[in-house]
């Protein structure tokens, strides 16, 4: 069974420095994606970035960019120029067929 | 704003008692996913509709149940209601099949049970 694992409960953050969030995935198959969701305290999910496996170069979205090691099962999230509002439970997930699996997430806080 | 739409955004009822979610996918998407998020059990899914039909099925407990209707809009039906099913309940939808995996979240339900 694939299972996704964010082993960082909590990070922090300076404003305008960079953070990187740790997952990682374990999975028997060669063609999947995978997901960076952030959910606010609004708790709404929102998509932040989108890796597909047959890729070898890492996505970027503006300050979001990952860095994806597929033999190592590897799947991190870089912020750069942190901003307050960045602030939020950040989940990893990665998906095969037909459900997105969640990591437990990592919380975020954003200090000025 | 994702476009998916999900009611009521809150709810609190006692135990016993059976509820009804209610999801619109964003418009042009037919599927529509389920998930339940809770402290003990983290974000779970519980299942999927491809325009009208089931098409996968996750930790979805036998007391709650799921349609998707003509007008693809989905609701989730939640019974004999325990302490433990309060949780937030996310609707997410997809354009197709969701092969390539992107969902849009709603805003969520909270359920509380009493």
């Amino acid at each position: 069974a694939q299972t996704v694992t964010q082993s960082q409960p909590e990070m922090s953050v300076q404003e305008a420095e960079t953070v990187t969030l740790s997952c990682t995935y374990d999975t028997s198959e060669s063609d999947y994606y995978l997901f960076w969701y952030k959910q606010p305290p609004s708790r709404q999910m929102i998509l932040v970035i989108r890796q597909e496996a047959y890729k070898q170069q890492n996505a970027t979205e503006n300050r979001f960019s990952v860095n994806f090691q597929k033999a190592a099962k590897s799947f991190s999230l870089k912020i750069s120029d942190s901003q307050l509002g960045d602030a939020a439970m950040y989940f990893c997930a990665y998906y095969n067929t037909d459900k997105l699996i969640f990591g437990t997430g990592t919380r975020l806080q954003v200090f000025p | 704003d994702s476009g998916v739409t999900q009611t009521p955004k809150h709810l609190i009822t006692a135990t016993g008692q059976r509820v009804t979610l209610r999801c619109s996918p964003r418009s042009g998407d037919l599927s529509v996913y389920w998930y339940q998020q809770s402290l003990d059990q983290g974000l779970q899914f519980l299942i999927q509709y491809y325009n009208g039909e089931e098409r996968a099925k996750g930790n979805i407990l036998e007391r709650f149940s799921a349609q998707q209707f003509p007008d693809l809009h989905s609701e989730l039906n939640l019974s004999s209601l325990e302490l433990g099913d309060s949780a937030l309940y996310f609707c997410a939808s997809s354009v197709g099949t969701g092969v390539e995996g992107e969902q849009y979240f709603g805003p969520g339900t909270r359920l509380t049970v009493t």
